[in-house]
C-alpha cells in the first residue's frame, strides 16, 4: 500500500539558514511525488512535483527536491530560508493506476518555524 | 479567473444533525476530491469523483456521502454529524492524469460538531 512518512513533525531554523525537510514513501511502482505548502488558515499550494526524468526538480519560491529511488526519499530543500516560509509542508505520493487513480496519499506534515 | 470555492468557511453544528459542505470549481475539471485534515494525520481522502454520476469511497468515508450531478459541484454530506467529524475539510479538483496535472485545493471548511 502507498504511504508517506515525514519523520519531522516540527523544525525550527533561523532566517537565512538552509533547510531540508525529509520525506520517505512506499509505493510499488514509479511514484508521482509532490510537495505542498499550507500557510495558516489557507488551502494547499503546490511547490513542486516529480514524475520522471531529472531527479532534482525545481519548484516555486526557491525550493527544490531530490528524488532518490534507492532511499525511497524525496527531500525538500531551500538554501536560504525567509521568514515568509514559515508554514506547514506536506509530502504526497500520487496513485497512477486502478481504482485509486489520481488520489494523493499525504504525509502527516512538517511544521516549519523561522526565527528572525 | 478559474477557481475552487468552499462554503461555508466555518460551521458549528450539533451531534446528530445533517450537514452539507459545498464545493464549486470553475475549471470544468472532471476529477474532484474531498479530504479531511486532522492534527497528526495530514490529509486523508473521504470521497472522490471522476465525473458526473461517478463517486468513490476513500479511506475515511464512513459517515459521509457525496453526489455529482454536474461537473462543477461535489457537495459533501455528513448524514448524522459526530464529534469525531470535527475537522478541516478540503475540496480539490484536477483536470486529468495524462501528465498528472496539479490538484487545486479550495480554502477549506472548518467544521465543529458539539
Amino acid at each position: 500500500a502507498q504511504s508517506v512518512t515525514q519523520p519531522d513533525i516540527h523544525i525550527t531554523v533561523s532566517e537565512g539558514a538552509s533547510l531540508e525537510l525529509r520525506c520517505n514513501y512506499s509505493y510499488g511502482a514509479t511514484p508521482y511525488l509532490f510537495w505542498y505548502v499550507q500557510s495558516p488558515g489557507q488551502g494547499l499550494q503546490l511547490l513542486l512535483k516529480y514524475f520522471s526524468g531529472d531527479t532534482l526538480v525545481q519548484g516555486i519560491k526557491g525550493f527544490e527536491a531530490e528524488f532518490k529511488r534507492s532511499q525511497s526519499s524525496f527531500n525538500l530543500r531551500k538554501p536560504s530560508v525567509h521568514w515568509s516560509d514559515a508554514a506547514e509542508y506536506f509530502c504526497a505520493v500520487g496513485a497512477d493506476r486502478g481504482s485509486t487513480l489520481g488520489r494523493l496519499y499525504f504525509g502527516r506534515g512538517t511544521q516549519l518555524t523561522v526565527w528572525p | 479567473d478559474a477557481e475552487i470555492t468552499q462554503s461555508p468557511r466555518h460551521k458549528i453544528t450539533e451531534t446528530g444533525r445533517q450537514v452539507t459542505l459545498a464545493c464549486h470549481q470553475t475549471w470544468n475539471h472532471n476529477n474532484m476530491f474531498w479530504y479531511r485534515q486532522d492534527l497528526g494525520h495530514g490529509l486523508r481522502l473521504i470521497h472522490y469523483s471522476y465525473g458526473v454520476q461517478d463517486t468513490n469511497k476513500g479511506e475515511v468515508s464512513d459517515g459521509y456521502s457525496v453526489s455529482r450531478s454536474n461537473t462543477e459541484d461535489l457537495p459533501l454530506t455528513l448524514e448524522s454529524a459526530a464529534s469525531s467529524q470535527t475537522s478541516v475539510y478540503f475540496c480539490a479538483s484536477m483536470a486529468g492524469f495524462d501528465s498528472w496535472d496539479e490538484q487545486y485545493f479550495g480554502p477549506g471548511t472548518r467544521l465543529t460538531v458539539t
